[in-house]
């Protein structure tokens, strides 16, 4: 059971846009920042969003990070079979003092 | 640029001591900047931290396996390691090593991993 809770799986046709929610607490997300990691499988993680919204070099801005209270969100716009994936969010939890991450949500492009 | 690179067995017996090692390069294991953590993956399954050292040597450990985890640094050699004893076939999974840039609570620099499969 992740302290961190996202949906298991969402899809969208190609093109589309499509929302990937992280849901937390005070002791984590309500306090701190808030990371997304894409993985393709067979690969390690990639970083796609730290500090809630900013995207590190080489990121396209069809990806979007946003926060609001104890919960966050990964959009991504203009769909492209490429980016079927895992997506995972991390933050900071100060009760447990380590690094969290949620369930991972599988990203289906239709 | 850091890189980072995981080296160990990929195949242990229950009951002992699973030990792993990240070589950095491109950077100095001694720099303030990044924490220097552990992550795994079961296979088919999702995340987990395992934990993270400083390189002053605090540690921070994922509180279900704290009993169990010791990571270290070896400034010299540019590395850090991970142990993890008492293993079981719970512990198979595909372990990364990764950067911890604390305060900002994200992991930009990964390892490519390596599998690690507790069996008899």
């Amino acid at each position: 059971q992740s302290v961190l809770t996202q949906p298991p799986s969402v899809s969208a046709a190609p093109g589309q846009k499509v929302t990937i929610s992280c849901s937390g607490s005070s002791s984590n997300i309500g306090n701190k920042y808030v990371s997304w990691y894409q993985q393709l499988p067979g690969t390690a993680p990639k970083l796609l969003i730290y500090g809630n919204n900013k995207r590190p070099s080489g990121i396209p801005d069809r990806f979007s990070g946003s926060k609001s209270g104890t919960s966050a969100a990964l959009g991504i716009t203009g769909l492209q079979t490429g980016d079927e994936a895992d997506y995972y969010c991390g933050t900071w939890d100060d009760s447990l003092t380590t690094a969290v991450f949620g369930g991972g949500t599988k990203l289906t492009v239709l | 640029q850091l890189q980072l690179q995981e080296s160990g067995p990929g195949l242990v017996k229950p009951s002992e001591t699973l030990s792993l090692t990240c070589i950095v390069s491109g950077g100095s294991i001694s720099s303030t900047t990044y924490w220097w953590g552990w992550v795994r993956q079961p296979p088919g399954k999702g995340l987990e931290w395992i934990g993270c050292i400083f390189s002053s040597g605090r540690t921070y450990y994922s509180p279900s396996l704290k009993s169990r985890v010791t990571i270290s640094v070896d400034t010299p050699e540019n590395q850090f390691s991970l142990k993890v004893t008492s293993v079981t076939a719970a512990d198979t999974a595909v372990y990364y090593c990764a950067t911890y840039y604390g305060g900002y609570e994200y992991s930009d620099y990964w390892g490519q991993g390596v599998l690690v499969t507790v069996s008899s």
